[in-house]
């Protein structure tokens, strides 16, 4: 069946522009987390989504980092004005919050490269 | 958010040998324990996970336990391959839903 998927997959842009990355969960999970990974480095959480409740934001490293997701559906996470040191993966994941597992299953990530 | 401390951050091992990744969390409501492996260049993937109200669990050659009281769990790998060799990430999950992840462990399983 269909995972969750990420687009897109490689982006390199230059200081100061803004990127736009895109996450496509699971059909039917109602959680959606965005973490960011640096090279050689662990699993920094940025933003999650539940359903209709508020976002948690509290991973968000600065006002420059953005994220929206339209109901259960697809999310963005949006950078302004990119620095250098954004250089990282952004993995996006969902789970189901059945109860019965809070799995979380990942995408291919996003690599994006700042110049 | 609340962290979790996991310990080697590298650890090596002989094919063969048995390996220990440790984690240790703070918030006692914390429920949930998954362990992700990552090989190079790819997504994570959950690979066991225990709930608080289970003291091990064990899946083939891979196990985990948890020590509610010490506020502990931990990852067991028995006759490691080759093919082990990946970083290990432990997780929580607390306050309802929201998940955080230890700092990884890179293992090296040497033939």
């Amino acid at each position: 069946g269909a995972g969750v998927s990420q687009s897109p997959s490689n982006k390199v842009t230059e200081k100061g522009k803004d990127v736009e990355l895109r996450c496509d969960p699971i059909s039917g999970h109602t959680a959606l987390y965005w973490y960011r990974q640096r090279l050689g480095q662990g699993l920094e959480f940025l933003i999650y989504f539940q359903g209709n409740s508020a976002p948690d934001k509290s991973g968000l490293p600065s006002d420059r980092f953005s994220a929206e997701r339209t109901g259960e559906s697809v999310s963005t996470l949006t950078i302004q004005r990119t620095q250098q040191e954004d250089s990282a993966v952004y993995l996006c994941a969902s789970s189901s919050d059945s109860g019965s597992s809070n799995e979380q299953f990942f995408g291919p990530g996003t690599r994006l490269t700042v110049l | 958010g609340e962290n979790v401390e996991q310990h080697p951050s590298t650890l090596s091992v002989q094919e063969g040998d048995s390996a220990v990744i440790k984690c240790t969390y703070s918030d006692s409501a914390s429920n949930y324990f998954p362990w992700y492996k990552q090989e190079l260049g790819k997504r994570p993937q959950l690979i066991i996970d225990i709930r608080s109200n289970v003291g091990e669990k064990k899946d083939q050659r891979i196990a985990v336990t948890l020590n509610k009281t010490a506020k502990h769990f931990s990852l067991h790998i028995t006759e490691t391959q080759p093919e082990d060799s990946a970083v290990y990430f432990c997780a929580e999950i607390y306050n309802n839903n929201d998940m955080r992840f230890g700092a990884g462990t890179r293992l090296t399983v040497k033939p």
